[in-house]
Formats: structure tokens, C-alpha cells, sequence
């Protein structure tokens, strides 16, 4: 069975950094590119980032440029976001996606 | 960068309904489009891919059409479990960019 795995949200002061990992099972994840997308309290879903299927290539939101990078470990099914000098305007449920047609079930960060 | 202007942002419909959700693309994306529902507490899922291809498993009264810059979510006869908030992404190029949203709720 599929699955996406996310963790390492919590609570975080300005200006500090997190790190979300997502682990996949049940299907070969070293054959997909994944994305992050966020959804804000009151607010739509925004894509965050995206990492080739062999880690060769990563994009991101306007939004995060600079402060977060995508990466991932194909021996261990993981894909990670580093996210760095955090905002208030990052609290949000990250939610980790293979290719968009299967999603994690999200983690939440407060940046507070 | 790709801005998707969707509309409306929120409608009021009874069941047995018909839904009609538009997206607008600020330049050409040809069919690379997808329409997501997203309902409190779950991870949206992927209603439609490739502006009107219907993701396996969702019901046939969802369907997409349009090209280029115009786009199309419908949904033919409105269901209880369809209240939720829906858009559109599109993926021609980065950054990635959804639309704002359509909240379809209960009238």
C-alpha cells in the first residue's frame, strides 16, 4: 500500500530553522519527482518546491527561494525540506506529494 | 511567472446541482492543468489531470475542459459529499501556481 509518511513539524521561533521529512512506502519512490505544497490557516494551497526523481534538479516558490532546499535520499525512500530563517508567513500544514496524484497526510509548523 | 485567476470564490448550490468553477491562465499552459478538491482536515486529492482526464477513482459526474488559457471544473449534478473547496494548478512551468480557490457550499 502507498504511503507518505510526513514529520518533523512543531513549533518554531522567527528567524530558526526546521527540517520535514517524508517517508514513502509501497512504491518506487527513486522513479518520482516530489513536491511540497503548504496550506496556510484561511488560506489556498501553495506550492513550495519540487526535486527531480534522482535529486538532479529542484525549484521552488518565489515565496521560500533562498530559505528552503529540497532534497532527498533514494536509499532510504525520504524526501526531506530544510527551511530556514522562518516566518510568521510560513506557518502552514506541509503536506509532501509524489507527482500530485498521491499526498501525504500533511505536518503542521507554527512559526510563532 | 504563471498567474491562475479562478472564479468564483465561493458559490452556494443545492444537491443535484450544476457546478461550473473557471480558471484562467495569464498566459498559454496548453492542457498542462489540474483540479483539485480539498475538504477540512484531509489532504486535498486530484480530481482531474491533464485538463480533462478524470483521476481514476473519482466519480464521472467531475469533468475538466478547456485548453490554453481558459479552463473548466464541472460538476453535473451536485452530490452531499461534493461541499469542499476546489482548484486548479497548473504545471506548464515553475514556480508551480494554483488558483485561488472555489468554496462550494450548502445553499
Amino acid at each position: 500500500q502507498e504511503q507518505l509518511v510526513e514529520s518533523g513539524g512543531g513549533v518554531v521561533q522567527p528567524g530558526r530553522s526546521l527540517r520535514l521529512s517524508c517517508a514513502a512506502s509501497g512504491f518506487m519512490f527513486s522513479r518520482y519527482g516530489m513536491h511540497w505544497v503548504r496550506r496556510a490557516p484561511g488560506k489556498g494551497l501553495e506550492w513550495v518546491a519540487v526535486i527531480w526523481y534522482d535529486g538532479s534538479e529542484e525549484y521552488y516558490a518565489d515565496s521560500v527561494e533562498g530559505r528552503f532546499t529540497i532534497s532527498r535520499d533514494n536509499s532510504k525512500n525520504t524526501v526531506y525540506l530544510q527551511m530556514n530563517s522562518l516566518r510568521v508567513e510560513d506557518t502552514a500544514v506541509y503536506y509532501c506529494l509524489r507527482r500530485f496524484d498521491f499526498w501525504g497526510q500533511g505536518t503542521l509548523v507554527t512559526v510563532s | 511567472d504563471i498567474q491562475m485567476t479562478q472564479s468564483p470564490s465561493s458559490l452556494s448550490a443545492s444537491v443535484g446541482d450544476r457546478v461550473t468553477i473557471t480558471c484562467r491562465a495569464s498566459q498559454g499552459i496548453g492542457n498542462d492543468l489540474g483540479w483539485f478538491q480539498e475538504k477540512p482536515g484531509k489532504a486535498p486529492k486530484r480530481l482531474i489531470y491533464g485538463a480533462s482526464s478524470l483521476q481514476s477513482g473519482v466519480p464521472s459526474r467531475f469533468s475538466g475542459s478547456g485548453s490554453g488559457t481558459e479552463f473548466t471544473l464541472t460538476i453535473s449534478s451536485l452530490q452531499p459529499e461534493d461541499f469542499a473547496t476546489y482548484y486548479c494548478l497548473q504545471h506548464k512551468s515553475f514556480p508551480l501556481t494554483f488558483g485561488g480557490g472555489t468554496k462550494v457550499e450548502i445553499k
